[in-house]
């Protein structure tokens, strides 16, 4: 069974910083690029960042560009996000998605889901 | 990077037919079939429900279909039930390598 289980939400002041990591089981998780998508509470879905099956390749959306990096440790099936200079408007439930594949090729769908992590930025 | 355009709200009664809109640009909806739907009960994670457009992924009933026209995505379900109650959003991969997701709909069965 396809897991992906999120940790390291949590409170935390404007400008600092927060790594959240997402674990992955019951799936090949070196094949797959993987995404994190965020959530404001009782707003829509937002994507936010991807990376690619090997590490080498990643995106991520304008509103967090240069302050959010995402790795991965494919020997610990586990992805990251790392986030700096958090402001309140970062507040939201965090995602961590798997992007689908046909044959063996990604296409831009996310078809598993972790249950998310709250991140809270306030002081 | 603007949010894909969908209703805020749609609703219908048990049995009928409702469809769902989602409207992008040429750099995004109209320029791949990269287009996927999601439905979110409350408190709930996403669930993947279409993918290309049209494709059902294994386990998701037929009653859920999709197409595109142009730069709108439209999901149909028919034969609506009690549990189709729920936020759907649309998805697409942009020009700019990055995804958009619609603002949601939420569905209200009567």
């Amino acid at each position: 069974e396809v897991q992906l289980v999120e940790s390291g939400g949590g409170l935390v002041q404007p400008g600092g910083s927060l790594r959240l990591s997402c674990a992955a089981s019951g799936f090949t998780f070196s094949t797959y690029w993987m995404h994190w998508v965020r959530q404001v509470p009782g707003k829509g879905l937002v994507w936010v960042s991807r990376m690619n099956s090997d590490g080498s390749t990643t995106d991520f959306a304008d509103s967090v560009k240069g302050r959010f990096s995402i790795s991965r440790d494919n020997a610990k099936n586990t992805l990251y996000l790392q986030m700096n200079s958090l402001r309140a408007e970062d507040t939201a439930v965090y995602f961590c998605t798997r992007e689908g594949l046909v044959a063996t090729s990604p296409h831009g769908f996310f078809d598993y889901w972790g249950q998310g992590t709250l991140v809270t930025v306030s002081s | 990077q603007s949010a894909l355009t969908q209703p805020a709200s749609v609703s219908g009664s048990p049995g009928q037919s409702i469809t769902l809109s989602c409207t992008g640009t040429s750099s995004d909806v109209g320029g791949y079939n990269f287009v996927s739907w999601y439905q979110q009960h409350p408190g709930k994670a996403p669930k993947l429900m279409l993918y290309d457009v049209s494709k059902r992924p294994s386990g998701v009933s037929n009653r859920f279909s999709g197409s595109k026209s142009g730069n709108t995505a439209s999901l149909t379900i028919s034969g609506l039930q009690a549990e189709d109650e729920a936020d759907y959003y649309c998805s697409s991969y942009t020009s700019s390598s990055t995804w958009l997701f619609g603002g949601g709909t939420k569905l209200t069965v009567l």
